[in-house]
């Protein structure tokens, strides 16, 4: 099956830093997905990107399908953004293949 | 986005006991939802895939007696852990994806922690 792979596994940034998380996948996919999981738990969605560059505020992302990565630039970073942030790509049945995450702290 | 829905958000029960799970599109049908499971530290792994109306299908390992799903509506799907033990203490989540909207974008509920004592 399609292997993720998200590097680094742990991250830890003064506020205001900028950060770049990579996520590698082993197949063609026609989904991504990031997600935000806050310390409750909950997956945010931060982006459906399959292809191309998308922005949202201080977040951005970019997907190169054809060499099999993804990044996700967080700029500006704040405590709240905080927690573990997952790629994932997908699966045959409509599902989603989770990489390990990239555990971020951002201290004060 | 879509809004899916989990309830209860946190249980805990005896060892032995079952324990049942909701998941509810809230804005939209879903005719597929998936289950995952996420131990602590660790990724999400999905256990299964209910489908509207028919049986759901597991993944290798999660065993199909135990993990009861059944998807009747186009806007629910119930998970139970029939006689919980210890070891599956873990957070539930599912997810679905509207049809009506980016296809193939999977939206998550607030996920349900279990612990068995």
């Amino acid at each position: 099956g399609i292997q993720v792979e998200q590097s680094p596994p742990d991250l830890i940034l003064q506020e205001g830093a900028n950060s770049t998380l990579r996520c590698n996948f082993s197949d063609s996919v026609n989904n991504l997905q990031w997600f935000h999981q806050n310390p409750w738990g909950q997956l945010i969605n931060l982006f459906y990107i399959p292809s191309g560059t998308k922005q949202n505020g201080r977040l951005s992302a970019t997907t190169v399908a054809t060499e099999r990565y993804s990044l996700l630039y967080i700029s500006s970073s704040q405590t709240t953004d905080s927690g573990v942030y997952f790629c994932a790509v997908g699966g045959s049945q409509g599902n989603l293949i989770f990489g390990k995450g990239t555990k971020l702290s951002v201290k004060p | 986005g879509a809004v899916v829905s989990q309830h209860p958000s946190r249980v805990i029960c005896k060892s032995g006991t079952s324990v049942k799970i909701e998941c509810r599109s809230l804005d939209f049908q879903a005719t597929t939802m998936f289950w995952y499971r996420q131990f602590p530290k660790q990724s999400l792994m999905l256990m299964a895939t209910s489908n509207e109306g028919s049986k759901a299908t597991y993944e290798q390992g999660v065993e199909k007696d135990k993990f009861l799903i059944n998807h009747a509506s186009l806007t629910l799907s119930t998970l139970t852990v029939t006689s919980a033990h210890p070891e599956d203490s873990s957070f539930y989540i599912c997810s679905a994806t509207d049809l009506s909207g980016v296809v193939g974008e999977l939206f998550f509920g607030e996920g349900s922690r279990l612990t068995v004592l």
